[in-house]
């Protein structure tokens, strides 16, 4: 069965480093997310990204993120100066259309900043 | 926008009973529902789905039942299993009235422990 593929899947960072985390998502896949989810919190949205731009992002998602497809098939989250409230589990989804319901999600990238 | 609740951070079965978890839900402009699994260091795992023309969509031993009247919708596990044991999040379009570009809000998740 297709997967969404998440590298690394954990990553430590010291505050006010640049981390990127990486994601392969379903190859026929048109719709790409980031979610993430802090300890003991719901899975919240970050950003959306269709036609290679951003089509949505979440109040969250300020100038100290953006989103990146490189190629035809990574789609990466950087997170240009880390805080310590950054730390949480990422999760990159990605789904084929707009009228199917298949959202698949990644593992995820435990992201923990010290 | 929608939001979806959880109320319940925890239910408990025995093996071979029912699982009942429920959601709620504020706003009645909605296309779908989803009900996702996730096990520890995992992804969420899609489950099932239902439409806002159903109320009610089954596959295998997960049924999810949707009540638009109450803004309400539960999954039904039958028969509960070990391996079922996990959090289960419902999730919903964000934005009223549609799919968007798909952003989803997600409940608080419920934790299943199903004994044997």
């Amino acid at each position: 069965e297709p997967e969404v593929t998440q590298t690394p899947s954990h990553q430590v960072t010291q505050m006010g480093q640049e981390v990127i985390l990486r994601c392969v998502p379903i190859s026929n896949h048109l719709y790409f997310y980031w979610y993430r989810q802090i300890l003991g919190q719901k899975v919240e949205f970050l950003v959306s990204f269709y036609n290679n731009e951003i089509s949505e992002k979440s109040e969250i998602f300020d100038d100290q993120f953006s989103v990146e497809r490189p190629d035809g098939s990574n789609f990466t989250l950087k997170i240009r100066s880390t805080k310590l409230e950054d730390s949480a589990m990422y999760f990159c989804a990605s789904r084929p259309t707009t009228g199917d319901y298949g959202y698949t999600f990644g593992s995820g990238t435990r992201l923990t900043v010290v | 926008d929608q939001q979806v609740k959880q109320n319940s951070p925890s239910l408990s079965v025995q093996e071979g009973r029912i699982s009942i978890l429920n959601c709620d839900y504020t706003n009645s402009m909605f296309d779908y529902f989803l009900w996702y699994k996730k096990y520890p260091a995992e992804g969420p795992t899609f489950l099932i789905s239902i439409s806002s023309i159903k109320d009610k969509n089954e596959d295998g031993r997960f049924t999810v039942f949707l009540n638009k009247s109450a803004k309400h919708l539960s999954l039904h596990i039958v028969p509960s299993q070990p391996g079922d044991s996990a959090v289960y999040f419902c999730a919903g379009p964000a934005n009223a009235g549609g799919t968007s570009y798909g952003k989803l809000t997600f409940g608080q998740g419920t934790i299943l422990t199903v004994h044997p």
